[in-house]
């Protein structure tokens, strides 16, 4: 069964620019997360989709937004990139289902530089 | 407000020797679940051990075991005779059974195995 895959994998983008980050869960699994991951902040959770739905949301601007599509790929977009953004990305796929096990299978993430 | 605190920001054990990684929490929630990972300097969070809150026993996986301790609200994780490839940095994280598939992470630990 293949894993979470990322892509890209690198990313550098300049300052005021747009990015879009892909995430391709494992087959069956229907909930995709994804996390931000910074020195300083250390992992931050963005938000998660099922079933094309935002579930869940983290305490992040306006300019961090997602989405997913009827094959639970997700995709992830940030807006008027700034310096702080500049981060590892990672993304986590579960079959969603509630309670609080579900185990999340993160893929090897979004290495984004903002210059 | 969910938290999870790893107050070891670095560890050095000798190869062979077992090793404790603390992990302390909080939450409201009477059903949640403690997850540790592992991150290679590749990037990718690998899951070890998950403990939920109402299991009666502390959970292993092979070297790995959770010493859970709900009263005090510690999830330490064990690696029993360390290797080479355990060093990395090692997250504790916490989902709330009502939190949909949102993760809490701690700051993390960074072991180093020496030979």
């Amino acid at each position: 069964k293949a894993g979470v895959t990322q892509t890209p994998r690198y990313l550098i983008k300049t300052r005021g620019q747009q990015v879009t980050l892909s995430c391709s869960p494992i087959s069956g699994h229907r909930s995709v997360s994804w996390y931000q991951q910074t020195p300083g902040q250390g992992l931050q959770f963005l938000f998660e989709y099922f079933s094309e739905t935002q579930r869940n949301k983290g305490n992040f601007p306006g300019r961090f937004s997602g989405r997913q599509f009827s094959n639970s790929r997700s995709e992830m977009n940030v807006s008027t990139l700034e310096l702080g953004d500049s981060a590892l990305y990672l993304c986590a796929s579960s079959l969603g289902g509630g309670g609080s096990y579900n185990e999340q299978f993160f893929g090897p993430g979004t290495r984004l530089t903002v210059l | 407000a969910q938290k999870i605190t790893q107050t070891q920001p670095g560890m050095f054990v000798q190869e062979k020797e077992a090793v404790t990684l603390d992990c302390t929490y909080d939450t409201s929630d009477p059903s949640y679940g403690l997850f540790w990972y592992k991150q290679p300097s590749s990037g990718e969070m690998i899951f070890l051990i998950y403990q939920g809150s109402y299991d009666q026993q502390n959970a292993t996986e092979g070297r790995y075991s959770l010493n859970f301790q709900k009263a005090r609200k510690s999830a330490n994780l064990v690696i029993s005779a360390s290797q080479l490839g355990d060093s990395a940095m090692y997250f504790c994280a916490m989902r709330e059974a009502r939190g949909a598939q949102k993760l809490v992470f701690g700051q993390g630990t960074r072991l180093t195995i020496n030979p």
